[in-house]
């Protein structure tokens, strides 16, 4: 079963908005990292939020993370055509092997 | 600025041949993965290695083999490819070690197309 599970999976908006994707996920995590990825091409970091932590920032981005709730959310402010592209949240299980598990990503559409 | 690099972008092949795909790394990163990404389903980890002549199996390991002979390489071979096979095969690589925070720096991905 998927352990991370972005929320919602498509998100169009206008250029200039905030755009927020959330994540969920089943079992205890190190950490969790938000992806991006444009159309046809590889996946990049972007940011990595410890399970001791609450918020983090990076640029226009911010990421919190809610441990009792399972769940973490990627904010990116003030929306630009270039941030186009598919979201995908990672975690890094407490338990098992050092690999991320991937949830099914959400696809932002940011319109001029 | 670490590179992972797929030697094919785009590859077709037909069904019963043997494929090879190969992922090469240039940050003497220990953790060598494959992955395969389809719509509706995201990434799927088939194999991963942590060293030089080891591996291990992923989610959905079945239909796959790999190589890792050296440390930059890591070879993902479809020994009899088949139209389910058809994908978007991603390779990646980390640093070990949970204090590193397991960053995966991805390769730009092979298109491969069963026919």
């Amino acid at each position: 079963s998927q352990q991370g599970e972005e929320d919602p999976q498509a998100l169009s908006i206008q250029e200039g908005e905030n755009a927020t994707m959330n994540c969920s996920y089943k079992t205890s995590i190190n950490n969790l990292q938000w992806y991006r990825q444009n159309s046809g091409r590889g996946l990049v970091h972007l940011i990595l939020i410890r399970s001791n932590e609450r918020e983090k920032h990076s640029g226009r981005l911010r990421v919190t993370l809610d441990t009792s709730k399972k769940s973490s959310s990627l904010l990116i402010t003030a929306s630009r055509a270039a941030d186009t592209a598919s979201y995908f949240c990672a975690t890094d299980l407490i338990q098992g092997a050092q690999k991320l598990v991937f949830g099914q990503g959400t696809r932002l559409t940011i319109n001029p | 600025d670490v590179k992972v690099t797929q030697s094919s972008r785009y590859l077709v092949k037909r069904t019963g041949e043997k494929v090879f795909l190969e992922c090469v790394q240039d940050m003497d990163h220990e953790n060598m993965f494959w992955y395969r990404q389809d719509p509706g389903l995201g990434l799927r980890l088939i194999y991963f290695s942590y060293d030089v002549k080891m591996k291990e199996k992923g989610d959905i390991p079945e239909g796959y083999s790999v190589s890792r002979e050296k440390k930059e390489r890591f070879s993902l071979i479809l020994e009899s490819a088949s139209t389910n096979q058809t994908s978007m095969y991603l390779c990646a690589s980390s640093f070990p070690g949970r204090s590193s925070g397991n960053t995966i720096y991805f390769g730009e991905g092979s298109w491969l197309t069963v026919v």
